[in-house]
């Protein structure tokens, strides 16, 4: 089956600064990745997806990058904020979408 | 406003005892799941449905039952309560299952003694 992880679990950024979050994963055939964020006490919640036969695609400060060779996905997070500090998650989707596979996590934390 | 609610928010409880987590969406999404979330595991789907009366395993169901009787309800149902199931459980749902925006419940603590 599909396996997702995140290169590191916690990543410490000063404000002001652009974050990197880099995330791995196993099946080739995996259809969509997507990321999320998770603010404490609080559900996971959408921010961008991006489909397989992409290399990137922005949203608002955000940008994703999929390298299919290597199989990994990264988020960038232009002009990181204090609003940011959350924990993200990457997943991918299964063939026909019915499932998702989450990553342990990565933890940002935003120093003023 | 568009929301998926869950409750209890919190729970504690004894081995064995049966209990139902209830989760409810007001957007009219086709597609509900239940994901656990335990330390350095990230998300686990436990269950999801495709639409009403069609449900189907996810990664981890063993000690889980579901039922989708109505669009908008998609409950959680441990029949006999384990420790091992002790965990942080979230609801979610989206439009449809080509749908990759998915909405997430706030969470539901269960703690079994």
């Amino acid at each position: 089956g599909e396996s997702v992880g995140l290169h590191l679990p916690t990543l410490s950024v000063q404000e002001g600064d652009n974050s990197i979050i880099n995330c791995a994963y196993s099946n080739s055939a995996s259809d969509y990745f997507i990321w999320y964020k998770q603010e404490s006490g609080k559900g996971p919640q959408f921010i961008i997806d991006i489909r397989s036969n992409m290399d990137k695609r922005q949203g608002q400060r955000v940008t994703v990058l999929l390298n299919k060779t290597v199989k990994h996905l990264s988020l960038q997070i232009a002009a990181t904020q204090p609003g940011d500090s959350a924990v993200y998650f990457c997943a991918a989707s299964d063939t026909g979408r019915r499932a998702l596979t989450f990553g342990s996590g990565t933890r940002l934390q935003v120093q003023p | 406003e568009a929301q998926v609610t869950q409750n209890p928010r919190y729970l504690i409880t004894v081995t064995g005892k049966k209990l139902t987590v209830t989760c409810s969406q007001n957007m009219n999404h086709e597609y509900m799941s239940w994901y656990r979330q335990d330390p350095g595991l990230g998300l686990r789907q436990i269950y999801y449905s495709m639409n009403v009366e069609v449900t189907d395993k996810g990664d981890v169901p063993e000690g889980y039952k579901v039922s989708r009787k109505e669009k908008r309800n998609f409950p959680l149902i441990l029949e006999s309560p384990s420790p091992n199931q002790t965990s942080l459980y979230f609801c979610a749902s989206r439009l449809k299952l080509g749908s990759n925006e998915q909405f997430f419940g706030p969470g539901t603590r269960l703690t079994v003694l």
